[in-house]
């Protein structure tokens, strides 16, 4: 079984749907990145949590750390949105753990 | 413009020959890493280093050699020992360790033919 767990494997979904991304993770952590991948390779850094909520624009990330989930939210989404997201966990072995990604489609 | 460089983009080697992957940032950042993502796969750790002249194995360090003579700079070299070196390669940077948000280079794609 992975450390880093991600589902859906592939989302496809019409503009302006909201859509939410989940990640389950089975090790102790100190840290959770949220990050996108867009088709030419580049990869962006949306969030780093390790509690609670953060929202920039129309993304949300949330971490529930008793139940080690988090969920990356988009609303309103947009064709620019598709992309492959990638959840990662800082370990307390001061190590980072990549899950396999989320590649997502928005339709116009 | 702050940021990480990686050159170049695509890259083709003949079976057999070593080559070197070139990383710069010029964020400041202590920490770097280098990361080999390949289909349906999520990126692995070839090596890590958090302060000059030193580095540390990651998951997948065989084949793989790194320099870290300066802050700015993490050169790796894929040798003819990798077994599989065609991959998408991502060099990434942090101010100092994994819990930082990591900011990631375009990447370099190699083939070896």
């Amino acid at each position: 079984k992975n450390e880093v767990e991600q589902s859906p494997q592939n989302l496809t979904a019409q503009e302006g749907e909201f859509i939410t991304i989940n990640c389950s993770y089975s090790v102790g952590i100190s840290a959770l990145h949220w990050l996108q991948q867009h088709p030419g390779g580049g990869i962006v850094s949306l969030f780093m949590l390790s509690s609670g909520k953060k929202k920039h624009g129309r993304l949300i990330a949330t971490i529930n750390i008793q139940e080690k989930h988090s969920s990356l939210h988009i609303t309103a989404s947009h064709p620019r949105d598709s992309a492959v997201y990638i959840c990662a966990v800082g370990n307390r072995d001061d190590k980072i753990i990549f899950g396999k990604g989320t590649r997502l489609h928005i339709l116009p | 413009d702050g940021g990480i460089t990686q050159s170049p983009k695509y890259l083709f080697r003949k079976e057999g020959q070593n080559v070197t992957l070139s990383c710069e940032q010029n964020l400041n950042h202590d920490a770097m890493y280098w990361y080999r993502q390949d289909p349906g796969q999520g990126l692995r750790l070839i090596y890590y280093s958090q302060i000059v002249n030193d580095f540390q194995k990651g998951d997948i360090a065989e084949g793989y050699s790194v320099s870290r003579e300066k802050k700015e700079s993490f050169p790796l070299t894929v040798t003819s020992a990798q077994k599989n070196p065609t991959a998408f390669y991502l060099c990434a940077s942090s101010t100092w360790t994994v819990f930082n948000e990591q900011f990631f280079g375009p990447g370099t794609r190699l083939t070896v033919l």
